[in-house]
């Protein structure tokens, strides 16, 4: 079973609104992996947790802030987002992070309109 | 830095027919994975295969292999038997130490009755 999970599907927010996405396995994986997908382009890294730690932070801004609470959740705080900001965002995991290479499986992602 | 270059924007194949598409790669690391990901309509990232660079054998899934050259820095996919279901965005991916992914551009597939 290599599935995961992303609550909620689709998420629409005005630019003074507080959400959260929500990312789920139970692989047993202990890499996380928060992208963001622009209609027709490749998904670009945002943040990676290796055993519950934030490991790479890709300038994101601080409108978004990730959560890693345990080896199987993986929140995605929203805060004054821009109508930019609009896009997908999809969550990944992988088993063993920091062996070099790990194959990542994706979730369905979350389709986030900021208005 | 590590590139991933997908030349074709956009193919076509007719169903039952096989298709290739081209990705090559630029890199300094001798040990690494490539990946093919396929994307439907319904956005859902899939994983098709994926090659270890120390490997000569070429990896195959079923209706999906890959032409790995390793000097040539080359990671094609062959799609024989083209079925509807094989309609999607597909990225061809480099994975760096660290874990991160270096994707490419992508290829448009459409798969026509």
């Amino acid at each position: 079973d290599t599935e995961v999970t992303q609550t909620p599907k689709h998420l629409v927010m005005g630019m003074t609104n507080k959400k959260s996405l929500k990312c789920e396995q139970h692989m047993g994986h202990r890499a996380m992996y928060w992208y963001k997908q622009k209609a027709k382009k490749p998904p670009e890294l945002m943040f990676v947790y290796s055993y519950e730690k934030l490991s790479i932070n890709e300038s994101v801004p601080s409108r978004f802030s990730p959560e890693c609470p345990n080896s199987s959740l993986l929140n995605l705080h929203l805060h004054a987002l821009q109508p930019e900001d609009s896009a997908l965002y999809l969550c990944a995991s992988s088993l063993r992070p920091g062996r070099g290479t790990d194959t990542q499986y994706f979730g369905p992602g979350t389709r986030l309109t900021v208005l | 830095a590590q590139t991933v270059t997908q030349s074709q924007p956009e193919m076509s194949v007719q169903e039952a027919e096989t298709v290739t598409l081209s990705c090559t790669y630029d890199t300094s690391e001798n040990n690494y994975y490539l990946f093919w990901y396929k994307q439907p309509p319904s956005r859902q990232m899939i994983l098709v295969i994926r090659q270890e660079a120390y490997k000569q054998q070429n990896a195959t899934e079923n209706r999906f292999s890959v032409n790995f050259q390793k000097a040539a820095k080359s990671f094609s996919l062959k799609i024989s038997d083209s079925q509807l279901g094989d309609t999607a965005m597909y990225f061809c991916a480099f994975m760096r130490r660290g874990n991160k992914l270096v994707f490419g551009a992508g290829t448009i597939l459409r798969v026509k009755s």
